[in-house]
């Protein structure tokens, strides 16, 4: 059964300074991965989806990706206070297209 | 960025009671998924669809859960029998087929 875990559970940064959070997946035949951000429990808005190990840029969020270390993750450059969100890691295996999701960091960015 | 229409937004319901929710995928995402998402931030998959055929769908979904996507008509999540344990934020998702899945807002469900 895949198990996703995130890290850290919180984070506060300021304004303009890198964030980083982590993702770690137990199935190492997992073969899709994505990020969303969900506001206050809204829906969720797909950031950066990756496929291959290195990294993925899309705009300011950068994914990385380390199959052998069953390790991704999420760089967001610049952050602004309206980054402030719960950042989710999707996880999937196969075809089947299920998401597996970890539990978020909740991130907060400071003016 | 998502087109996923969901309704109702909001829906309270008695325990025992029939809760019933929407879905409208994007246009040309023949893949329906539909999760649910606890106070604890837990996601679970209940069941998708392609087109109008279910593809895979969790034991909890075939006993009260019951959900379809006709063709023409939006798709739906019914629970035949509120508990309040069934609290909870329902999301449905749409995707082509191996692509992104792009989430509606979701219905929030409050069973007193």
């Amino acid at each position: 059964q895949q198990k996703v875990q995130q890290s850290p559970e919180s984070l506060t940064v300021s304004e303009g300074a890198m964030a980083s959070l982590n993702c770690t997946f137990s199935d190492g035949t997992s073969n899709n991965f994505r990020w969303y951000r969900q506001h206050s429990a809204k829906g969720l808005e797909v950031l950066v989806s990756i496929f291959s190990d290195g990294e993925k840029e899309e705009g300011r969020f950068t994914a990385h990706l380390n199959r052998a270390n069953l390790h991704v993750s999420l760089h967001i450059r610049e952050p602004q206070p309206s980054d402030s969100a719960v950042y989710l890691c999707a996880v999937s295996t196969g075809n089947t297209g299920k998401l597996i999701f970890g539990l978020g960091t909740t991130l907060q960015v400071q003016p | 960025n998502s087109k996923v229409i969901q309704t109702p937004r909001y829906l309270v319901k008695g325990q025992g009671q029939k809760a019933k929710m929407r879905c409208i995928p994007e246009k040309g995402h023949p893949v329906v998924f539909w999760y649910q998402q606890n106070k604890n931030n837990e996601f679970k998959f209940l069941i998708n669809f392609q087109n109008q055929e279910v593809l895979q769908q969790i034991d909890m979904t075939e006993k009260r859960f019951s959900a379809e996507c006709p063709s023409n008509s939006p798709c739906s999540l019914e629970i035949q029998s509120s508990e309040a344990g069934d609290s909870a934020l329902y999301l449905c998702a749409s995707r082509r087929n191996q692509d992104t899945q792009y989430f509606g807002p979701g219905t929030r469900l409050l069973v007193l």
